[in-house]
């Protein structure tokens, strides 16, 4: 079963404008990861976030955690036509050997 | 550095036959995993391999079989491929299968049965 749920699943910006989307998850989490997927491409990992901390940047990334109300955001600013891709948050769980258990994704278009 | 291969990029078969998705990566990895990707359903684990020597069962194993062939690299088998199976395959690696890993993904192989 899915562990993670993003939202929305499609969103469509122009450049220049920030994208916001967002994961919920059902379990309690050790981490939760981001990742992304250009069309017919492999994923790609953008940022990890641990269960004991609320926010963190990369770049143009900003991830935010709320462990009490089960849910991730990430947003990106200042988006380029670039970022059109497929983003999936990935959350591990569990006690012992880690496996990661992806979302639907939210598919981003930016527009020129 | 090539990071995670996959061969074959595209594959077609008819029902009932079978075939085996390779994988190999180059960057010491110790764990390995196979995906499957559906029109909206996201990614699920197949079938995982923690280390060489070691396979375990994803969320969704049944019709596939998988082999560590060594610590490059992870097959993938359908020995009898179904409709269903229809799908596209990742193979992703990661360096030890800890909390904090992070996994680097191949490039997949799209596979359609018949």
């Amino acid at each position: 079963s899915q562990q993670g749920e993003e939202d929305p699943q499609a969103l469509s910006i122009q450049e220049g404008e920030n994208a916001t989307m967002n994961c919920s998850y059902k379990t309690s989490i050790n981490n939760l990861q981001w990742y992304r997927q250009n069309s017919g491409r492999g994923l790609v990992h953008l940022i990890l976030i641990r269960s004991n901390e609320r926010e963190k940047h990369s770049g143009r990334l900003r991830v935010t955690l709320d462990t009490s109300k089960k849910s991730s955001s990430l947003l990106i600013t200042a988006s380029r036509a670039a970022d059109t891709a497929s983003y999936f948050c990935a959350t591990e769980r569990g006690s012992g050997y880690s496996t990661l258990t992806f979302g639907k994704g939210t598919m981003l278009l930016v527009s020129p | 550095n090539a990071g995670v291969t996959q061969t074959p990029k595209f594959q077609v078969l008819k029902t009932g036959q079978s075939m085996t998705l390779q994988c190999a990566q180059d960057m010491n990895h110790n764990s390995m995993y196979w995906y499957r990707q559906d029109p909206g359903m996201g990614l699920r684990l197949i079938y995982y391999s923690a280390s060489e020597g070691t396979t375990d069962k994803g969320e969704v194993p049944n019709g596939y079989n998988v082999s560590r062939l060594n610590k490059r690299e992870f097959s993938l088998r359908l020995e009898s491929a179904a409709p269903s199976q229809t799908s596209v395959y990742f193979c992703a690696s990661s360096l030890a299968g800890v909390r904090t890993d992070t996994q680097y993904f191949g490039p997949g192989t799209r596979l359609t049965v018949l």
